[in-house]
């Protein structure tokens, strides 16, 4: 098992283009969850879903959309990037929704100049 | 207002050496989880272990071991004899009540050999 993978792993982006980053799992979790990690930020939650077709806003949606149209892929979409996301990206999935562990992808680090 | 302190931003130490983690939270709710996450420098986070606030009994996992202590408020982590595969930032999270995590701002450990 691949477990969670993240396309891609870094990407520069110059203000105003837009992204998609992909996040697949291979563990028929239900829950899948994009996070962005800033220095001294700790991980902060961007959106979730608990199931295909279903998405939700975490705590610092603004600037990015998602999208979950199969069960193993989660979508985030940046619009017009700023230099406010440059940020690392990771992506978790959860068999079951909290207080459950996650399983977190290995990250995709994004600058937007 | 529900928070995680992980006051230690750095810490070295000599291989073979223990060292402790600190973690402090805040919550009002009564059912809550804590959480010990391991960052290595691959990048994903690795789900270390989980822990209900009913449930003060400390924890041993070979070299790890876990003091929970709702008097103080903390969730700390040791790690004894260390070895320089535990290098790594290590972060300490709460779910309390919401949806998602609230993650500290991890403390990185880097051990010497």
């Amino acid at each position: 098992n691949a477990g969670v993978t993240q396309t891609p792993k870094f990407r520069v982006l110059k203000t105003g283009q837009s992204m998609t980053l992909l996040c697949a799992q291979d563990m028929n979790h239900e829950y899948m969850y994009w996070y962005r990690q800033d220095p001294g930020m700790g991980l902060r939650l961007i959106h979730y879903s608990v199931g295909e077709g279903t998405t939700a806003k975490g705590e610092v949606p603004d600037g990015y959309n998602v999208s979950r149209l199969k069960k193993q892929n989660f979508l985030l979409g940046l619009e017009s990037a700023a230099p406010s996301q440059t940020s690392v990206y990771f992506c978790a999935s959860s068999s079951q929704g909290l207080p459950y562990e996650q399983y977190f992808g290995p990250g995709t680090r994004l600058t937007v100049t | 207002a529900q928070k995680v302190t992980q006051a230690q931003t750095e810490i070295s130490v000599v291989e073979k050496e223990d060292v402790t983690l600190d973690c402090v939270y805040e919550t009002r709710d009564t059912t809550y989880y804590l959480f010990w996450y391991k960052q290595p420098p691959s990048g994903e986070l690795v789900f270390l272990i989980r822990r209900n606030s009913f449930d003060e009994q400390n924890e041993i996992s070979g070299r790890y071991s876990w003091n929970f202590q709702k008097s103080t408020s903390s969730f700390n982590f040791t790690i004894t004899a260390s070895q320089v595969v535990d290098s790594a930032v290590y972060f300490c999270a709460l779910i309390s009540g919401t949806y998602k995590y609230i993650f500290g701002t991890g403390t990185r450990l880097k051990v010497l050999a």
